[in-house]
Formats: structure tokens, sequence, C-alpha cells
């Protein structure tokens, strides 16, 4: 199994549209979470991190759960600029993040 | 800020050339890793350093060498280059144990 998975899409999805993303990871000793966006042919960039008590960005809304041991990132009001591809994120401690394969999302006019 | 800066961006090679993919960070990060990224495959990585001195592999270190002589900079050398090592390179930095980590823009490398 792999230590972080997702679902690689695409979503295909309207302008206005709410896009809910899912992520699990199979090391319960895992200790930090979040989301990065990566635009077409540029590098990851961090979108946000993800708390147990889950957390809110503008449009976006990232939550944890540690005893299913899934991440889920919400998009709201979708936008064409939202087109990306989202990575999943976990981190162990003293050790090198490790990504997902990332969820491909298309806004669409 | 200059960030994580890597060189070049674009690099072509013939098979069993060497060379060396340079990052360097400004942000006094102790944390450096270098990631290859495939399609379909995400983010894979394959050398990365906890501070200077101090190297370990990854998930994919056959063919690449790294050292961390100074905390700024964090070089990645295939040694004979293969074509099955043509594939965007990027390197981060951050924090301890933090997972804000920056990236370089990438090196996309082709080895014929």
């Amino acid at each position: 199994r792999k230590e972080v998975e997702q679902d690689p899409g695409p979503f295909n999805v309207p302008e206005g549209a709410t896009v809910a993303f899912n992520c699990t990871y199979s090391n319960s000793a895992s200790q930090s979470f979040f989301w990065y966006r990566q635009d077409c042919r540029k590098e990851p960039k961090l979108l946000m991190s993800v708390y147990s008590s889950g957390n809110e960005d503008g449009r976006f809304t990232a939550q944890l759960n540690r005893a299913s041991q899934y991440i889920s990132l919400l998009i709201r009001d979708s936008k064409l600029s939202d087109s990306a591809t989202y990575l999943c994120v976990v981190n162990k401690g003293n050790t090198p993040l490790v990504f997902g394969k990332g969820t491909r999302l298309s806004v669409i006019a | 800020n200059a960030g994580v800066t890597q060189t070049p961006k674009f690099q072509v090679l013939k098979t069993g050339q060497s060379m060396t993919l340079q990052c360097a960070q400004d942000m006094n990060h102790e944390y450096m890793s270098w990631y290859r990224q495939d399609p379909g495959m995400g983010l894979r990585l394959i050398h990365y350093s906890v501070g200077a001195g101090i190297t370990d592999q990854g998930e994919v270190p056959n063919g690449y060498n790294v050292s961390r002589s100074t905390t700024e900079d964090f070089p990645l050398r295939l040694l004979s280059a293969a074509p099955s090592q043509t594939s965007v390179y990027f390197c981060a930095s951050s924090r301890r144990s933090t997972g804000w980590a920056f990236f370089g823009q990438g090196t996309r490398l082709t080895v014929v």
C-alpha cells in the first residue's frame, strides 16, 4: 500500500461548483499534513496546512480525520484559476515529506 | 527574496555523460531534498539532507550522488546519465520538522 494515496482525477467541474478531494495515509505515526498546489509545468507550492480541528482559508477548507487516516480539501465557488494539481503531503517528523501523486482539477467556464 | 534557486532550467545529455544540477537556498533552512517527477509517478525522493555534512538516500537514489558542504547548497550529481533519468527534477528546502517546503523552479532533463 502506498504511503499517501489520492484519486488522480481529473475532476472536471463548472465554475462556481464545490469540489472535494480526499487523501488517505497509511502511517499512523504521521504528524503533520498539508495540501500543496502545482500548476502545469511549475513547482509545487504550499496551499495550506491541515489541522485536526479543521482550517479554512477563504474558499478552501481542509479537514483531518486521524482515526480514519484521511485528509480532505474542499473548494467552494470554484474559479478557472483553481485549475491545477493538488498534492496531499504527510510529514512524520524528522524525515522528508511524503507526497501523494496528486489530484488534477479542471474548472470549466 | 531568491528562495530556492535551481540551475539549469533545461538540459539535454547524451547517455553516459555526467552533470551536476545546482540548488541553492537563502532562507537558512536545515532541510534540503531532491525529487524527481515523472508522469503518473508523482514526486519521488532521490536524496535529502538534514544539515550541512549530513545526507541520506530517498526512494530512488541509484545513479545519483549528493553532498552538503554548506547550509545553502545541495548539488545533485548524475554519474553516468541514462534515458531512464529523463525527468523533471525539483530541489526543496524547509525548516526542521515542518511541512512548509519551498521548491525551486525545476530542471527539465532529457537524456538521449
